[in-house]
């Protein structure tokens, strides 16, 4: 079946400090999404990317979606302490009853001050 | 207010028990998931309902019945627990079954002794 890879598995970095991850997959997927999980609660949907070589912005985040359709990363700039989490991608597949999603394993990023 | 909110938190249990787990959305979404997050942090569908009637049902055991009674409710019922199905699982909604924004609960933590 799909099947996403995240890099890195987990990274501390510096307060401050600009962030990139990665996520790769040997699917081609319609749509990429990057979630945010915190301690506790349930993944938050970060940003939506639609179409092949779409970069998008929300704040501090961008993220793109691969030409070839089957990798996307997400770069945070001046990191801060509320950006720690575990950041998972999801590819979207279509099927004829509706869509799922299958999700990265994830990156635990951790902000030290 | 909480958009999508499932009970209980935490659930503690002894193997073979019956157990339920809830779950409201209140966004007026037409399209419900169950995930299930293992202890590696992976997330996996297990279900998704639309209006009410099943539409994704990944290989389960059939210990697990989800339950719809209205499309604002999708609950979930396992029977006969086993030390396996120690997880957190997670209860999502979505516009419809073609929207690609998934909305999660915060998660019930399963713990089965």
């Amino acid at each position: 079946g799909q099947q996403l890879n995240q890099s890195p598995q987990s990274m501390f970095i510096q307060e401050g400090e600009d962030v990139s991850m990665n996520c790769t997959s040997s699917s081609i997927f319609n749509t990429w999404l990057w979630y945010k999980q915190d301690p506790g609660e349930g993944p938050v949907l970060l940003i939506a990317l639609y179409k092949a070589g779409e970069l998008t912005s929300n704040g501090r985040l961008t993220a793109q979606f691969g030409i070839t359709r089957k990798d996307s990363f997400l770069n945070i700039s001046a990191s801060i302490p509320s950006d720690v989490g575990i950041y998972f991608c999801a590819g979207q597949l279509w099927y004829n009853y509706g869509q799922n999603f299958v999700f990265g394993p994830g990156t635990r990023l951790s902000v030290l001050p | 207010d909480t958009a999508v909110s499932q009970t209980p938190k935490y659930l503690v249990t002894q193997m073979g028990n019956d157990k339920s787990i809830k779950c409201e959305q209140n966004l007026g979404h037409d399209t419900m998931y169950w995930y299930k997050q293992d202890s590696k942090k992976f997330l996996k569908i297990m279900f998704s309902y639309n209006n009410k009637e099943l539409i994704i049902n990944e290989t389960v055991p059939n210990r697990f019945s989800p339950k719809s009674p209205d499309k604002a409710h999708l609950n979930l019922h396992i029977n006969s627990l086993e030390l396996g199905d120690s997880a957190v699982y997670f209860c999502a909604s979505s516009l419809d079954r073609e929207n690609e924004k998934l909305f999660f609960g915060s998660g019930t933590q399963l713990s089965v002794l």
